[in-house]
C-alpha cells in the first residue's frame, strides 16, 4: 500500500517563505507530485519530482529525497492568493498508475 | 472550454435511486481518472482509463460502483442503489499521456453527489 503524511495546516506571512513536508511509504516509487486547491475548487498541478534534487517554477520549488521517501514544496515570496491546500500525491511504478494523495495541508497567509 | 467538464454540478437524489456523473475531458487527454474527495481530504482514486481500456478499478468502493468510457473520450460513473455514504465530491481529470509523474492531471470542478 501507499501512506503519505503532511502536516495539517501552516501558517506564514505575506512575502515569508514556507516549506511544506511530506513522507512518504510506498511498496512502490515512481515521483512525486504537489498540487494545489482553493477552497471550492480544483486541484491544479504544481511540480513532479522523479530524480532527487530540487525542481524550481517561479515562486515555488519542489524537493525530493528517495533514500529517505521525504519531500517539500517551498514557496517564497508568499502573497496572500496562495492560501490553499497543498497536497503531496506519490505514484507507484508497480500494480496502481494512479495517484495516491496525501490529506493536504491547509496554508493560511496572513497580512 | 478547454477544460475537463464534469456535469451535473450538483446532484441531490434519495437513498437507493440510481445515478450517473458524466465527464468530458480535455480533448485528445488519452487517460481519464476517476476520483471521490471527502471535505479536507485529499483526492481519492477509484478508477482510470488509458483511451476506452479500464486499467484499473481497484478504488471502487464496491460493485454498486462502476465507469465506461466507450469511445475513449467521455466517460460516465454510474453508482446503482445509491447510500448516504456515497455522498462526496467526485472529480474527475484527465492527462495527455499514458499515467506518469510528469503527466500532470487535469482535474474538473467535480459533482456535488448528496444522497437523502
Amino acid at each position: 500500500g501507499q501512506s503519505l503524511e503532511q502536516p495539517s495546516e501552516v501558517t506564514a506571512v505575506e512575502g515569508a517563505i514556507v516549506q511544506i513536508n511530506c513522507t512518504y511509504q510506498t511498496s512502490g516509487f515512481y515521483g512525486l507530485s504537489w498540487y494545489q486547491q482553493h477552497d471550492g475548487g480544483a486541484p491544479t498541478f504544481l511540480s513532479y519530482n522523479g530524480l532527487d534534487g530540487l525542481e524550481e517554477t517561479g515562486r515555488f520549488s519542489s524537493f525530493l529525497s528517495r533514500s529517505d521517501s521525504y519531500g517539500y514544496l517551498l514557496l517564497q515570496e508568499l502573497q496572500m492568493k496562495d492560501s490553499a491546500s497543498y497536497f503531496c500525491a506519490v505514484l507507484g511504478d508497480t500494480g496502481r498508475r494512479a495517484l495516491t494523495f496525501g490529506s493536504g495541508t491547509r496554508l493560511q497567509v496572513q497580512p | 472550454g478547454a477544460g475537463v467538464s464534469q456535469s451535473p454540478r450538483y446532484k441531490v437524489t434519495k437513498r437507493g435511486q440510481d445515478v450517473a456523473l458524466r465527464c468530458d475531458p480535455i480533448s485528445g487527454h488519452v487517460s481519464l481518472y476517476w476520483y471521490r474527495q471527502a471535505l479536507g481530504q485529499g483526492p481519492e482514486f477509484l478508477t482510470y482509463f488509458n483511451y476506452e481500456a479500464q486499467q484499473d478499478k481497484s478504488g471502487l468502493p464496491n460493485d454498486r460502483f462502476s465507469a465506461e468510457r466507450p469511445e475513449g473520450s467521455i466517460s460516465t460513473l454510474t453508482i446503482q442503489r445509491t447510500e448516504q455514504r456515497d455522498s462526496a465530491m467526485y472529480r474527475c481529470a484527465s492527462s495527455l499521456g499514458l499515467p506518469g509523474g510528469n503527466q500532470p492531471q487535469h482535474f474538473g470542478d467535480g459533482t456535488r453527489l448528496s444522497i437523502l
